[in-house]
């Protein structure tokens, strides 16, 4: 069973652009988590999809939004990119929504903004 | 304001020996607990987990530990190995919330 992808894998910007970044989570799981990872705030949580419905939300700005396919595919988009928005974000799935616990991560797509 | 701390940035053991990795928290709702392995350019793997209603749990060279009085828990293993050198993240959570993680803790494991 192929695990979650992400791509793309590195991805440079600057500030003031937008950046959509996709992943593809494990078949058959249908609830799609995205996480901020930087080295001073560690992981932090987007958000998370379920059934194409947005079920949970983290603190971040508007900025940062998301969407579900039909297909469980998840993007997810960073507008007006900021220097800090630097960071490498992970996408996880699980089977379905509330089970945090049974996350399986994507290796990440490394963001850096100039 | 920071739910999960893991207070020790790194930690540097010699093979062989005992890797203690500790997490604090302050959210008394948090009822289950779970340990998650990065390797660079990877992203985090499930370790082991435990549940507010046990205080030990043991997953062969792996067994986290809970005293929910102290709120704290900590991550053994023996013997430690090499491979063992990564990032290592504690995570909490209650309900359906979405997990809330430390900053980490990188293990270095010296030959």
């Amino acid at each position: 069973k192929a695990g979650v992808t992400q791509t793309p894998r590195y991805l440079i910007k600057t500030r003031g652009q937008q950046v959509t970044l996709s992943c593809s989570p494990i078949s058959g799981h249908r609830s799609v988590s995205w996480y901020q990872q930087t080295p001073g705030q560690g992981l932090q949580f987007l958000f998370e999809y379920f059934s194409e419905t947005q079920r949970n939300k983290g603190n971040f700005p508007g900025r940062f939004s998301g969407r579900q396919f039909s297909n469980s595919r998840s993007e997810m988009n960073v507008s007006t990119l900021e220097l800090g928005d630097s960071a490498l974000y992970l996408c996880a799935s699980s089977l379905n929504s509330g089970q945090t616990y049974e996350q399986y991560f994507g290796p990440g797509t490394r963001l850096t903004v100039t | 304001d920071q739910q999960v701390k893991q207070n020790s940035p790194s930690l540097s053991v010699q093979e062989g020996r005992i890797s203690i990795l500790n997490c604090d928290y302050t959210n008394s709702m948090f009822d289950y607990f779970l340990w998650y392995k990065k390797y660079p350019a990877e992203g985090p793997t499930f370790l082991i987990s435990i549940s507010s209603i046990k205080d030990k749990n043991e997953d062969g060279r792996f067994t986290v530990f809970l005293n929910k009085s102290a709120k704290h828990l900590s991550l053994h293993i023996v013997p430690s190995q090499p491979g063992d050198s990564a990032v290592y993240f504690c995570a909490a959570m209650w309900g359906n919330t979405p997990l809330v993680f430390g900053k980490g803790t990188r293990l270095s494991v010296i030959a």
